[in-house]
């Protein structure tokens, strides 16, 4: 098993531009998380899915948007990124009651 | 609403000697999992340990130990002789593990950086 797979590892974003985090689990977790880490800080969720076609807003979702349409795949889109959204985005998966959430190794994103 | 807060932000110790990190939180729901992660500089999330809420036992592993006291709502993590290579960030994180908790969502301290001099 991969576990928890996310593209692109880094990424520079000029004001205004847009792009679409990719998180790929095979391990066939009914729920899915992004999470942002801003430098010296804890994690904040951003959006969740419990399973395909269902998603909800987390603490920061604003300027953020996701879908779930496979169980799978859980993509984070920023449409017109801004300064305040360079962070560390971590992207995990946890199986319906299980106490364990695995984490992706995470996008560091610039917005510059 | 979860809370999480770890009040050291650093702590600095000289190799060899015990670190303890303090986390205590807050949740209204009777049944949740309480975690520690360790994010070294390289980045990643690294899990450490999960503790049901029914299970107030201490746990050991190697040199690591974890002191979960509910009625204090602490959940305490002990480095015993520490070394150099436990030099990161350390995560306490909460999640309610209730038939209402949807999503199970993890709440996080903001995180106690541990730096181990040599």
């Amino acid at each position: 098993n991969a576990g928890v797979t996310q593209t692109p590892k880094f990424r520079i974003l000029k004001i205004g531009q847009s792009m679409t985090l990719q998180c790929t689990q095979d391990m066939n977790h009914n729920y899915m998380y992004w999470y942002r880490q801003d430098p010296g800080m804890g994690l904040k969720l951003i959006y969740y899915s419990v399973g395909a076609g269902i998603t909800d807003k987390g603490e920061v979702p604003n300027g953020y948007n996701v879908s779930r349409s496979t169980t799978e795949d859980f993509p984070l889109r920023l449409e017109l990124a801004a300064p305040s959204q360079t962070s560390v985005y971590f992207c995990a998966s946890r199986a319906e009651g299980q106490g364990r959430t695995y984490f992706g190794p995470g996008t560091r994103l610039t917005v510059t | 609403a979860q809370k999480v807060t770890q009040a050291q932000t650093e702590i600095s110790v000289v190799e060899k000697e015990d670190v303890t990190l303090d986390c205590v939180y807050e949740t209204r729901d009777t049944t949740y999992y309480l975690f520690w992660y360790k994010q070294p500089p390289s980045g990643e999330l690294v899990f450490l340990i999960r503790r049901n809420s029914f299970d107030e036992q201490n746990e050991i592993s190697g040199r690591y130990s974890w002191n979960f006291q509910k009625s204090t709502s602490s959940f305490n993590f002990t480095i015993t002789a520490s070394q150099v290579v436990d030099s990161a960030v350390y995560f306490c994180a909460l999640s309610e593990a209730g038939i209402k908790a949807a999503g199970n969502k993890l709440t996080f301290g903001g995180g106690t950086r541990v730096l181990v001099k040599p």
